[in-house]
């Protein structure tokens, strides 16, 4: 089974901070993508990476950066957080040539910047 | 730009029908997906349609018209545990690993 782990469930942070969401996934993925949900907005795309060190802008990418050094990990960054920030942060991958089409969800992370 | 339509909130009794419908506009047109969340949870694949016509697996059917841009999914026999959102995503380009999302549609099964 494919397995995409986030390294947290919930996190807390203070406005400016800097603000690291870590995504692993153990299928040797060449595509991941980071996402945030908000309701009533639905899943919108902030950051992918169809490779090592390579990475492309989604629709939202103000605001953040990314980074991806090793192939099974995707790093999301807030350089400094913001209110409008708040939001739950799901991180996906995928194969570069799948059948199916399918990404692959990790559990999410629900960031509040207070 | 990408625009997707689906039903804000649906709710239907246990063992009935539920059709969640999906319109989209889209520049470019390389597939339609749904996903189910449940609540607190990661989206999980149900389906994907790329050519007209419907798609069955088990309970769960998937619909797709291209030239009318419009999906749908097809709950029979509904249980409890479909109590959950539905998510509408389409792939734009053939070349694009990219999904655009409909906002959901939540869907709560009643006894």
């Amino acid at each position: 089974d494919v397995k995409v782990t986030q390294s947290s469930r919930y996190l807390v942070k203070r406005t400016g901070e800097k603000v690291f969401l870590e995504c692993v996934q153990d299928m040797d993925h060449e595509n991941m993508f980071w996402y945030r949900q908000d309701p009533g907005l639905g899943l919108r795309l902030i950051y992918f990476s169809y490779d090592v060190k390579m990475k492309e802008k989604g629709d939202i990418p103000e605001g953040y950066s990314v980074s991806r050094e090793k192939k099974e990990r995707f790093s999301l960054i807030l350089e400094s957080a913001s209110t409008n920030q708040t939001s739950m942060y799901l991180c996906a991958s995928r194969p570069r040539t799948s059948g199916s089409e399918e990404q692959y969800f990790g559990p999410g992370t629900r960031l509040t910047v207070t | 730009g990408q625009n997707i339509d689906q039903p804000t909130e649906m709710t239907a009794t246990e063992g009935a029908i539920v059709q969640i419908n999906c319109t989209y506009q889209t520049s470019g047109f390389n597939g339609l997906f749904w996903y189910q969340q449940h609540a607190g949870e990661a989206p999980t694949f149900l389906s994907y349609n790329v050519l007209d016509g419907l798609e069955e697996k088990g309970r769960f059917s998937s619909f797709l018209s291209r030239s009318k841009g419009y999906s749908y999914l097809l709950l029979k026999e509904l249980q409890m545990k479909d109590s959950a959102s539905y998510l509408c995503a389409v792939r734009g380009r053939s070349n694009d690993y990219k999904l655009s999302f409909g906002a959901g549609t939540t869907v709560t099964v009643r006894a």
